[in-house]
């Protein structure tokens, strides 16, 4: 059973830039959550997809955005990067959405972007 | 408005001995409470989760712990630390499964020899 990948491991963009990370759920898993940590600190929910629609939202603009495929497969879109953007990205799957106390996330590597 | 407080940004220990990192949680609803680990430069691994079942929790590695309502907590614990529990952990909270988790800032753990 695969687990959760993401790609790239690591990307350096310059302030203004956009960005696309990319997230492979786990197998048989239908949700993706995306999150961001700050150096330091914990992870901050940015949303969740659940079956291709946004099934709910953390406090970041609207330059966060995201999209999930019929494969399940998930990508986070950042626009107009700021300095403070930089952070570890992370993708988590789970089976389904709210829907049983099984629903745990599982957590991907991550990816590290740098804005300079 | 749910929120998880960890005590202490560094806990220090020996190896064998107890591990304790603690968790303090607030929510108006039932909470699901989680205990997830993360080693330098990976992501975040699953230890333990409480979901309204029994109120000792077993995971991964030798950890448990204990939900108990009265003080809103979920510390983590492990009889004997070992070198390679040397980590970030990270407490975190959410009132329905599978949605969104919030985190506390998280215990790094050095164990020393």
């Amino acid at each position: 059973e695969t687990g959760v990948t993401q790609s790239p491991t690591h990307l350096i963009k310059t302030r203004g830039q956009q960005v696309t990370l990319r997230c492979s759920s786990q197998s048989g898993h239908n949700t993706v959550s995306w999150y961001q940590q700050a150096l330091g600190q914990g992870p901050q929910f940015i949303f969740q997809y659940y079956r291709e629609e946004e099934n709910g939202r953390g406090n970041f603009p609207p330059r966060f955005s995201g999209l999930q495929f019929p494969n399940y497969s998930s990508e986070l879109n950042v626009n107009a990067l700021e300095l403070d953007d930089s952070a570890l990205y992370l993708c988590a799957s789970s089976p389904n959405s709210g829907t049983s106390i099984t629903d745990t996330q599982y957590f991907g590597p991550g990816t590290r972007l740098t804005v300079l | 408005a749910q929120s998880v407080t960890q005590l202490g940004s560094h806990v220090s220990v020996s190896e064998g001995a107890l591990v304790l990192l603690r968790c303090n949680y607030s929510s108006s609803v039932p909470p699901y409470l989680f205990w997830y680990v993360q080693y330098p430069n990976q992501g975040l691994q699953l230890l333990l989760k409480y979901t309204s079942a029994a109120t000792l929790v077993k995971g991964i590695n030798g950890f448990e712990a204990e939900f108990k309502k009265s003080e809103t907590s979920f510390h983590l614990t492990k009889p004997s630390a070992h070198m390679s529990d040397a980590a970030e952990y990270f407490c975190a909270v959410t009132h329905q499964a599978g949605t969104a988790l919030i985190f506390g800032k998280g215990t790094t753990l050095s164990v020393s020899s």
